[in-house]
């Protein structure tokens, strides 16, 4: 079974910059996860998708991040403009939605560095 | 809302021997799910282990086990027979059985002395 996709895996910016994420999660996973992870920290929730629906997006900074899932398969995050805090690695992660004590599986991440 | 709280940012243990790892979690819901995961400096994030709290039996994988305290909130992972392989940051997850919304503690940092 194929894995969580993540592209790129890292990314260089200037601050003010867009940049965007591409995640393909596991076939067949209804749930998907976007997380932002800073060095040393948990990592923080930011968007879940139920298909192609939000189901919670109340950490995601809307004044500059946006993210959809495209026919409820593959997903992406953008930010515009980055700033010098948005430097994290960004993690999506997918799982089922029916059997609920299943593991959500995490792709490799894209690490942001904005200068 | 949900929390989780993993108290210990960092903690050690000798090869061959057994540490505890600590997480307490609070929330207002009677269906979750709670998990470790395991993340080397790869970044992969690997589940090491997971709990229903529906159920009052302690989860086992091997060498890990939890010790799960539903009245106190609390979710610890012990790692028996500590081996090199086991260095990594640790985190404790959430998982609401309403929503399926997943969220972590800060973790701790397990390092492995030979």
């Amino acid at each position: 079974e194929a894995g969580v996709a993540q592209s790129p895996r890292y990314k260089i910016i200037e601050k003010r910059q867009s940049v965007a994420f591409w995640c393909n999660p596991i076939s067949g996973h209804a749930t998907l996860y976007w997380y932002q992870q800073i060095l040393g920290q948990g990592p923080k929730l930011l968007i879940q998708f139920q298909n192609n629906g939000v189901v919670d997006d109340s950490q995601l900074p809307k004044d500059r991040f946006s993210a959809e899932r495209l026919k409820g398969v593959d997903s992406t995050l953008k930010i515009q403009p980055a700033k010098l805090e948005d430097s994290a690695v960004y993690l999506c992660a997918s799982s089922y939605r029916t059997a609920l004590n299943t593991e959500a599986f995490f792709g490799q991440g894209t690490r942001l560095t904005v200068v | 809302a949900q929390t989780v709280t993993q108290s210990q940012p960092e903690m050690s243990v000798q090869e061959a021997e057994t540490v505890t790892l600590s997480c307490t979690y609070d929330t207002s819901e009677s269906d979750y799910y709670l998990f470790w995961y395991k993340q080397p400096p790869s970044r992969q994030m690997i589940l090491v282990i997971r709990q229903e709290a529906y159920k009052q039996q302690n989860a086992t994988e091997n060498r890990f086990s939890v010790n799960f305290q539903k009245a106190a909130k609390s979710f610890s992972l012990k790692i028996s027979d500590s081996q090199l392989g086991d260095a990594a940051m640790y985190f404790c997850a959430y998982r609401s059985g309403a929503t399926n919304k997943l969220i972590f503690g800060t973790g701790t940092l397990l390092a492995v002395q030979p």
